[in-house]
């Protein structure tokens, strides 16, 4: 069975960082895209970021361009999100999830809020 | 940048009720868009994908169709287990997801 485990979400301040973590397992976590996406509060999903197999592709939603990174460790079959310079706007719920077109299977996600 | 524009933002349907769902796309997006489904609580999960393809192991009653810029999504008989909120995503250029579809029950 397919798992994603998302860790590292909590209440940071503004202009603060955070990494947050994805363990997979289940699946051959080398052979796939891997993708983050967010919801914030009230709102609907926002893709942020996505990384290929051996991570020399990386693509970011505009509004996080300079400030976040994606990365991978394909020997811990791990993902990762570095978020730096962190805004109110980034408060939400953060999902790990396989594939990068088609997007699927998600974790259940990791909290961050974002507080002056 | 490739805006997608999903009505309604919410709707009450009874059970047996036929649902619909629209997205537009703000350009030609060809059939590069998936529809996904999220429940309280839970994970958002791949429904419909390049605009008509059921997923694996998704109730039949669940379809999708379109093309260029105007997609449908269609729930032929809602259950009390298809509350949830819907969202359109496009991924012609980068990904975009629709603002998503609030479900409820009469």
């Amino acid at each position: 069975e397919v798992q994603l485990v998302e860790s590292g979400g909590t209440l940071v301040q503004t202009g603060g960082s955070l990494r947050l973590s994805c363990a997979a397992s289940g699946f051959t976590f080398s052979k796939y895209w891997m993708t983050w996406v967010r919801r914030a509060p009230g709102k609907g999903l926002e893709w942020v970021a996505n990384i290929n197999q051996d991570g020399s592709e990386k693509y970011y939603v505009d509004s996080v361009k300079g400030r976040f990174t994606i990365s991978r460790d394909n020997a811990q079959r791990s993902l990762f999100l570095q978020m730096n310079s962190l805004r109110a706007d980034d408060t939400a719920l953060y999902f790990c999830a396989r594939g990068t077109n088609t997007i699927g299977p998600w974790g259940q996600g990791t909290f961050v809020a974002v507080s002056s | 940048d490739i805006q997608m524009t999903q009505s309604p933002s919410s709707l009450s349907a009874s059970v047996g009720d036929r649902v619909t769902i629209t997205c537009q796309a703000s350009q030609d997006i060809s059939n590069y868009l998936n529809w996904y489904q999220q429940k309280p609580g839970k994970a958002p999960k791949l429904l419909i994908y390049d605009a008509s393809n059921l997923e694996t192991g998704v109730p039949s009653r669940f379809s999708g169709s379109g093309s260029g810029t105007d997609f449908t999504f269609t729930i032929s008989s809602l259950q009390p287990e298809d509350i949830a909120t819907y969202y359109c995503q496009q991924y012609d250029n980068l990904f975009t997801f629709g603002g998503g579809t609030k479900v409820e029950i009469k």
